[in-house]
C-alpha cells in the first residue's frame, strides 16, 4: 500500500515564525510532490509543486525534496494568521494518481 | 473563469434512498476526479476519467456506487442505496492530464445519510 504520512497536528507557531510541515512516502517509484492548503469548509488549493531533490521557493514558502529521504517538507516564513489551515502532502509516481496524506492542521498565533 | 462547479453543495438523506452528486469540470480539461474526504481517511481517490472514459475505479467502495461522464463537460457519481457510512465530503477535481499538472478541486458537496 503507498503512503504518504503526515502528523495531523495542530503545529502551532507564533506570528512571524517559521512554519515547518513534513511529510514522509513509502513509494520510491513517486516522481512529484504537491502541497494543497484547504481552508475549514473549503476544498484543496495549490501552493506549490516539486520533483527535484532539493529546494522551491515562492514567496514565503519553500518546498523541500529528499528523495534519498523519502521526505517532503513546507517551510511557511513570517506565519500569518490566515495560513492557519490543513495542509495536505500528495505525491505521484508520474500518473494521474496522487496519493493524499490526511493532513497537519496549522495554527498561527496572534 | 468558472472554475470546478458542483451540485448540489450540501445533501442530506436518509439510508437507502439514492443520492446522485453533479460535477462540470473546467472547460479544456481532460482529465475528472472524484475523491471522498473524511477525518478518518483523508482524501481518497474514487474514480478517475480521461477523455470522457473511466480509467480507475479501483477506488469506488463497492457496487452501491457508481459514475458517469456522458460528455466532457458532466459528471455524475451515484450512490444507491445510501448507507451512513457513506456520509462525508465528496470532490470533483480536473485538469490537463499531466502529472505535472494541477488538479483544481470544487467546492464539495457534504453528504449525511441519516
Amino acid at each position: 500500500q503507498k503512503e504518504v504520512e503526515q502528523n495531523s497536528g495542530p503545529l502551532s507557531v507564533p506570528e512571524g515564525a517559521i512554519a515547518s510541515l513534513n511529510c514522509t512516502y513509502s513509494d520510491r517509484g513517486s516522481q512529484s510532490f504537491f502541497w494543497y492548503r484547504q481552508y475549514s469548509g473549503k476544498s484543496p488549493e495549490l501552493i506549490m509543486f516539486i520533483y527535484s531533490n532539493g529546494d522551491k521557493e515562492d514567496g514565503r514558502f519553500t518546498a523541500q525534496l529528499n528523495k534519498a529521504s523519502q521526505y517532503v517538507s513546507l517551510l511557511i516564513r513570517d506565519s500569518q494568521p490566515s495560513d492557519s489551515a490543513t495542509y495536505l502532502c500528495a505525491g505521484t509516481s508520474g500518473t494521474y494518481k496522487y496519493i493524499f496524506g490526511t493532513g497537519t492542521r496549522l495554527k498561527v498565533l496572534a | 473563469d468558472a472554475g470546478v462547479i458542483q451540485s448540489p453543495r450540501h445533501e442530506v438523506t436518509e439510508m437507502g434512498q439514492e443520492v446522485t452528486l453533479r460535477c462540470k469540470p473546467i472547460s479544456g480539461h481532460n482529465s475528472l476526479f472524484w475523491y471522498r474526504q473524511t477525518m478518518m481517511r483523508g482524501l481518497e481517490l474514487l474514480i478517475y476519467f480521461n477523455n470522457n472514459v473511466p480509467i480507475d475505479d479501483s477506488g469506488m467502495p463497492e457496487d452501491r456506487f457508481s459514475a458517469k461522464m456522458p460528455n466532457a463537460s458532466f459528471s455524475t457519481l451515484k450512490i444507491q442505496p445510501s448507507e451512513p457510512r457513506d456520509s462525508a465530503v465528496y470532490f470533483c477535481a480536473s485538469s490537463w492530464s499531466s502529472s505535472y499538472n494541477e488538479q483544481f478541486f470544487g467546492p464539495g458537496t457534504r453528504l449525511t445519510v441519516l
